[in-house]
């Protein structure tokens, strides 16, 4: 009963470092999405992949970069840290289809830049 | 970019007293309005979906409503209970992408 996996839960780096984020789903959804949510901001869209192959950029893509592999995993990757990308990112799928299909919201990934 | 807003940004009930929040959106190139739940320290989860004018949802002691002429949805709480203490979130969806709100953040006091 995984649903939408998330990894690392928590991480810290430092300026200028790289890191990916991991997500991957077991509900055979087609479409995967980033968002990140800071304080007073809601939930803002990163990239989003509506099926395998594809991947779009959403209201906030500016330092990130996105690989969907296949169909169940979609990383999000930070090329050079910087501290305005301190935030709580979650990853969310859905299954493709009418817009009266929800998404499913993975655990979250709290990082810190300093 | 939809412009999404809802209100109140928050409020504070007492155990037992019902309460309603508004979600406002463009009305044109609608498909679906959604609405979910976030527990502190937990992820969002689903609560309704709507797609049609007049559309009405329950679950429990939650309700929803829907106006997709004028652009707005009301989220109902009747007898707030203090595990329904959450941030509500409401999310248009047009095509792939959710457009979410900021939310309404609800505490229910004992």
């Amino acid at each position: 009963n995984a649903g939408v996996t998330q990894t690392p839960k928590f991480q810290v780096l430092k300026t200028g470092q790289s890191m990916t984020l991991q997500c991957a789903q077991d509900m055979n959804h087609n479409s995967m999405y980033w968002y990140r949510q800071d304080p007073g901001m809601g939930l803002r869209l990163i990239y989003y992949s509506a099926s395998e192959g594809t991947t779009d950029k959403g209201e906030v893509p500016n330092g990130y970069n996105v690989s969907r592999l296949n169909k169940r995993e979609f990383s999000l990757r930070l090329e050079s840290a910087a501290p305005s990308q301190t935030s709580v990112y979650f990853c969310a799928s859905s299954p493709y289809g009418g817009a009266d299909t929800e998404a499913f919201f993975g655990q979250g990934t709290r990082l810190t830049v300093v | 970019i939809l412009n999404v807003e809802q209100s109140p940004q928050s409020l504070h009930v007492q155990e037992g007293d019902s309460t309603n929040f508004t979600c406002s959106f463009p009305s044109s190139n609608f498909y679906a309005l959604h609405w979910y739940r976030w527990e502190t320290a937990k992820s969002p989860e689903a609560l309704f979906v709507m797609t049609l004018n007049g559309d009405e949802k329950k679950k429990g002691r939650i309700s929803a409503t829907l106006n997709t002429k004028e652009g707005y949805s009301y989220l109902y709480i009747k007898g707030s209970q203090p595990e329904d203490s959450a941030t509500y979130l409401c999310a248009p969806r047009t095509g792939n992408q959710f457009y979410f709100g900021t939310g309404t953040s609800l505490t229910v006091i004992p």
